[in-house]
């Protein structure tokens, strides 16, 4: 049973615009929710997280908000960049758990020109 | 500079063959992960290590082995029981304790290891 889930697998944006990638999870123990960006033949990096005392985090370019009701994350990149083409993915923790992740998915952005 | 380092970055593995992937990390972190990705999934865990000579199957565990002799250390070996091992396998580190700052990452990764079966 997938605890972390990410229901888009790929995503399409024109430069400029706004992506905006979703997270749904099942764990109500989860506290803590990170994104990870990753290329391919590359390790993933972190790109932003967000505790959930919070609702919403902002990194430049880079917002991701949390909705504890719903148990939906979303990150949002604006503006757009054809630089951000990637897979996303959507990682959560528990407060039980240390620092062990739990990963969605992933989602692939292509950003076009 | 510290890092996570894996090797080799390609490795090809002959049917009942036996394969190990290097991890090594100077972040002087206690936790060490192994990660299995397959095309179009995400990150499923296989082993973790929290300390020296201690590890805890993931939940891919089935067809692989670790040890965790040093601190620094983690290999994994892929075993001729593994029946599909043909993917992308990365390493990670962490911190034991957790640090909730919005700029703390728990994990760190190295760059990955493709295995393919000739």
């Amino acid at each position: 049973d997938q605890q972390v889930k990410q229901n888009s697998p790929s995503l399409s944006v024109q430069e400029g615009r706004i992506s905006i990638l979703n997270c749904d999870y099942t764990n109500s123990m989860f506290d803590y929710f990170l994104w990870y960006k990753k290329y391919p033949a590359e390790g993933p990096t972190f790109l932003i997280s967000i505790s959930s005392i919070k609702d919403k985090n902002e990194d430049g370019r880079f917002t991701v908000f949390l909705n504890k009701s719903a148990k939906h994350l979303s990150l949002h990149i604006v503006p757009s960049q054809p630089g951000d083409s990637a897979v996303y993915f959507c990682a959560a923790s528990s407060n039980n758990a240390g620092n062990m992740l739990t990963f969605g998915g992933g989602t692939r952005l292509m950003v076009k020109p | 500079d510290g890092g996570i380092t894996q090797s080799p970055k390609y490795l090809f593995r002959k049917e009942g063959q036996n394969v190990t992937l290097s991890c090594e990390q100077n972040l002087n972190h206690d936790a060490m992960y192994w990660y299995r990705q397959d095309p179009g999934q995400g990150l499923r865990l296989i082993y973790y290590s929290q300390i020296v000579n201690d590890f805890q199957k993931g939940d891919i565990a089935e067809g692989y082995s670790v040890s965790r002799e040093k601190k620094e250390s983690f290999p994994l070996t892929v075993t001729s029981a593994q029946k599909n091992p043909t993917a992308f396998y990365l390493c990670a580190s962490s911190p034991i304790g957790r640090d909730l700052r919005s700029s703390n990452q728990p994990q760190h990764f190295g760059d990955g290891t493709r295995l393919s079966i000739l």
